[in-house]
């Protein structure tokens, strides 16, 4: 069983749709969790980053994680065609920011 | 600009011939790491550095060499490439205590044939 468990999609949405990407984990020992952009054919760009439990929101972009469950969310709210890319989640134990665990991807389309 | 560099781009070898793939940031940062990129498996960690001559293995070292000389550049050796080590690299570099600065190169896309 692999540390990070992530849909590989694709997932394909109309334009305007709320958008739900979501990672589970078996490590109780994460603190860190992330949430990374790629479009094709360039590196991950790092969308949204939260410490512990909680909720952060960043525009249209909404991370969630849930510690009991061992589950972490992303929503892209007013999804647009320019948010076609894939989206990685990434986590670390305390202190463990150069050692990233990441989650295999999901292909995200939005068409018009 | 605050960005790593990564060269070559696109390279294709053969089976044996050593390659060196070069990895640069401008920003100052500590932590600087390469990661391997497949399909279905995500990234995955291949090394990393705390910091000028300290360097660590991550997941899936086997087969590489690193070097921290000098606190901008990150090099990835491979001394005797092999096919399974066809695949898309990425540096990236952190700064310390701080994990929501993480910055990506635009990746290495090797071919060993």
């Amino acid at each position: 069983q692999k540390e990070v468990e992530q849909d590989p999609g694709p997932l394909s949405v109309p334009e305007g749709a709320i958008v739900s990407l979501n990672c589970t984990y078996s490590n109780s020992a994460f603190q860190y969790f992330m949430w990374y952009r790629q479009y094709s054919r360039k590196g991950p760009e790092l969308l949204m980053y939260t410490y512990s439990s909680g909720n952060k929101e960043d525009g249209r972009f909404t991370a969630q994680v849930d510690k009991s469950s061992k589950y972490i969310s992303l929503f892209i709210r007013d999804s647009q065609p320019s948010d076609s890319a894939t989206y990685l989640c990434a986590m670390s134990e305390p202190g463990g920011y150069n050692k990233l665990i990441f989650g295999a991807g999901t292909r995200l389309a939005v068409h018009p | 600009e605050a960005q790593v560099t990564q060269n070559p781009r696109y390279l294709i070898t053969v089976t044996g011939k050593k390659l060196t793939v070069t990895c640069s940031q401008n920003m100052n940062h500590e932590y600087m790491s390469w990661y391997r990129q497949d399909p279905g498996l995500g990234l995955r960690q291949i090394y990393y550095s705390m910091n000028v001559e300290v360097t660590d293995k991550g997941d899936v070292p086997e087969g590489y060499k690193v070097s921290r000389k000098e606190k901008r550049n990150f090099p990835l050796i491979l001394e005797s490439p092999s096919p399974n080590q066809t695949s898309l690299y990425f540096c990236a570099s952190t700064l310390a205590g701080s994990g929501d600065t993480q910055y990506f190169g635009p990746g290495t896309r090797l071919t060993v044939l």
